[in-house]
């Protein structure tokens, strides 16, 4: 599965989009972007993932860009429980076994 | 809540000695993973299982040993514990390969 990199940390204002970028330059054409994220030492929490295409839910939003070589997690409205490790992870979906690799994510802290 | 199921939350424990833990998938997911967080490695995964079969296969130390029961449960055994095995100990599941749910996890501390 292709590495990926993201910030250690980062900041957003309670209200206000929180915007987490992740480099994924070697990511193959059959590799899908997840993002989970864990809070506090609580089980990861599945939050988004595509392929080529810009998704939503009701968490989030997720932005690939056309190479694929990079994507965006989009909080539109943080709040103080959104404050949590991000991780931006690269997998294929195809057969059986499957795996996660997490990095060391993005620590985003939503503040007053 | 994710719908997978981990027991115990909590287990205390001294070195040398043996634990079972126990994870209850999703209704209807045939893949059971373990992954192991601990503060200096942080979340590695460690094995797969898919419909009671061993799919995959991590850093999965030989002190550990897992299995997948028939109504798809699974468990993870830890022997010889070490007090480097303190961790949190997380299940997910999954119909097949795809998204992962996680459990609360079990959180372990060797003395």
């Amino acid at each position: 599965d292709a590495k990926t990199t993201q910030p250690p940390s980062m900041d957003c204002a309670e209200g206000r989009a929180a915007n987490l970028p992740c480099n994924h330059s070697t990511i193959s054409g059959n590799e899908y972007v997840y993002w989970y994220r864990q809070i506090h030492s609580q089980g990861p929490q599945y939050i988004i993932h595509g392929l080529k295409n810009n998704e939503t839910n009701e968490m989030a939003s997720l932005i690939i860009t056309e190479d694929r070589k990079s994507s965006t997690l989009i909080l539109p409205h943080a709040t103080l429980r959104d404050t949590a490790v991000y991780y931006c992870i690269v997998k294929t979906n195809t057969g059986t076994a499957s795996k996660l690799t997490f990095g060391t994510g993005t620590r985003l802290q939503v503040t007053l | 809540d994710s719908g997978v199921t981990q027991t115990p939350k909590h287990l205390i424990t001294a070195t040398g000695q043996r634990v079972t833990l126990r994870c209850s998938p999703r209704s209807g997911d045939l893949s059971v993973y373990w992954y192991q967080q601990s503060l200096d490695q942080g979340l590695q995964f460690l094995i797969q299982y898919y419909n009671g079969e061993e799919r995959a296969k991590g850093n999965i130390l030989e002190r550990f040993s897992a299995q997948q029961f028939p109504d798809l449960h699974s468990e993870l055994n830890l022997s010889s514990l070490e007090l480097g095995d303190s961790a949190l100990y997380f299940c997910a599941s999954s119909p097949r390969g795809e998204t992962q749910y996680f459990g609360p996890g079990t959180r372990l501390l060797v003395l």
